[in-house]
């Protein structure tokens, strides 16, 4: 089946560490993105991805760093900087076009110990 | 900055009933428009979208409307069930975001009364 998986469903850190989200997907989307959704609230994006080697930043990018070796992994790491990373991480893709919906995985909670 | 709203923030319906959930955007360049459902603990799932040359997208038993004169877009669901219990987003995309963007509304909670 076709889809986006993003592992761990639930991540706990500790102070002063970093952490690494990952996000694979197979549905051979060239775009890809990432968001933080805190309780009760909508989405807000933190990074984006166009194309294999490229990304930008979104709204909320301060304190997180993405990296696009390969099409299908778009990977998160939230640095020690973050200092209220307590949030649900979603990843979306899509593929390139204007008319283009994303689709989401089902996400990973991340907790401060 | 632009950005997409909704109107109630948690809807009630019996089941069987019509449900209708609104949405108000305020940038009138957005061209695309698309609701997503997103059940408890899990990733927003694609419902419908629709484009701003559109008025009206019919899916199954979901129906999105579009008014740009008010800026308004709107998600009909059809003899509601209990599954359909979710919190219901908008998103919208402006005609030149880069890398596509979308902006999301904050979410209305639909909750089906058996």
């Amino acid at each position: 089946d076709g889809g986006i998986t993003q592992s761990p469903k639930y991540l706990f850190r500790k102070e002063g560490q970093n952490v690494t989200l990952s996000c694979e997907q197979n549905l051979n989307h060239d775009a890809m993105y990432w968001y933080r959704q805190d309780p009760g609230q909508g989405l807000r994006l933190i990074y984006y991805s166009q194309i294999v080697n490229d990304f930008q930043k979104g709204d909320i990018a301060e304190g997180y760093s993405v990296s696009r070796e390969k099409k299908e992994s778009f990977p998160l790491t939230v640095t020690s900087a973050q200092k209220n990373p307590t949030a649900f991480y979603l990843c979306a893709s899509s593929s390139r076009g204007l008319f283009q919906p994303q689709h989401f995985g089902d996400g990973t909670r991340l907790s401060i110990l | 900055g632009e950005s997409v709203g909704l109107h109630l923030p948690t809807l009630s319906v019996q089941e069987g009933d019509n449900s209708i959930i609104n949405c108000a955007y305020s940038n009138s360049a957005s061209d695309y428009f698309i609701w997503y459902k997103q059940e408890s603990g899990k990733g927003p799932q694609f419902i419908i979208d629709i484009r701003s040359n559109m008025d009206k997208r019919q899916g199954q038993r979901v129906t999105a409307l579009l008014n740009k004169t008010v800026k308004h877009l709107s998600l009909q669901i059809a003899a509601t069930q209990p599954g359909d219990s979710a919190v219901y987003f908008c998103a919208e995309k402006g005609e030149k975001a880069a890398g596509n963007k979308l902006t999301f509304g904050g979410g209305t909670r639909v909750l089906v009364k058996p």
